[in-house]
């Protein structure tokens, strides 16, 4: 079982330029959540997925972020006409039940130039 | 202050001692998990406490949790260099009274263990 994957681990865009993180849970986790971490900070919850449904969106900004959880493929996380301010680690993290906690992946460094 | 703080911001030790780290957290919680992060890395889920446990161990950690002082605390003992490392509270508060996987991290404790 390799995990939860995240890809690209640094991904690096100009302003205006859109970002798309990719993450594939853990074998036969149906539960998907997407968290940034600023730097210097702790997590903070973006969204939560299950596959072709929006559970809790509660922490997405309002504007130019979208998550979805496809019934084939991983999960996108896209950013468009990324800003300075969108650079940081994004985590995703599956679970197949709450009971034995959450599998973070090793998240995607956004960096925007 | 935040949900799910951690106390201290950072904590420096040598090999063999011991490290506490504590979280205070605001709301009612499902359960409350610890993570640890090296440094870049992605999160490593330690242990989880649910909210009708008091007391919890794992190999060389050991938690504790106070649902009357919304606290927790999370001892590493006979710590190594390896435990370098920061360290995360996190609280599942739940929706409709089940966990609820929308976990409220604090801003974490940085431990440096001295060999």
């Amino acid at each position: 079982n390799a995990g939860v994957m995240q890809n690209p681990r640094h991904l690096v865009r100009r302003r205006g330029q859109e970002a798309r993180l990719r993450c594939s849970p853990m074998k036969g986790h149906s539960h998907v959540y997407w968290y940034r971490q600023l730097p210097e900070e702790g997590l903070k919850f973006m969204v939560y997925l299950q596959k072709e449904n929006i559970i809790d969106e509660s922490g997405m900004p309002k504007e130019r972020f979208s998550a979805e959880f496809p019934k084939e493929g991983p999960s996108i996380l896209r950013i468009q006409q990324v800003v300075r301010g969108d650079s940081a680690a994004y985590f995703c993290a599956s679970s197949l039940d709450s009971l034995y906690g959450y599998t973070f992946g090793s998240g995607t460094r956004l960096t925007v130039v | 202050s935040q949900q799910g703080e951690e106390d201290p911001q950072a904590l420096s030790i040598q090999e063999g001692e011991n490290a506490t780290m504590n979280c205070s957290y605001k709301t009612s919680i499902n359960n409350l998990q610890w993570y640890r992060q090296n440094s870049g890395r992605g999160l490593v889920h330690l242990i989880l406490i649910r909210s009708n446990e008091r007391e919890k161990h794992s190999g060389r950690l050991r938690v504790t949790l106070d649902t009357s002082k919304k606290s927790s605390s999370l001892l590493i003992t006979a710590s190594r260099a390896a435990d370098t490392a920061s360290y995360f509270c996190a609280t599942d508060a739940g929706a409709g009274g089940t966990s609820y996987g929308k976990l409220t991290f604090g801003q974490g404790t940085i431990l440096t263990v001295h060999p």
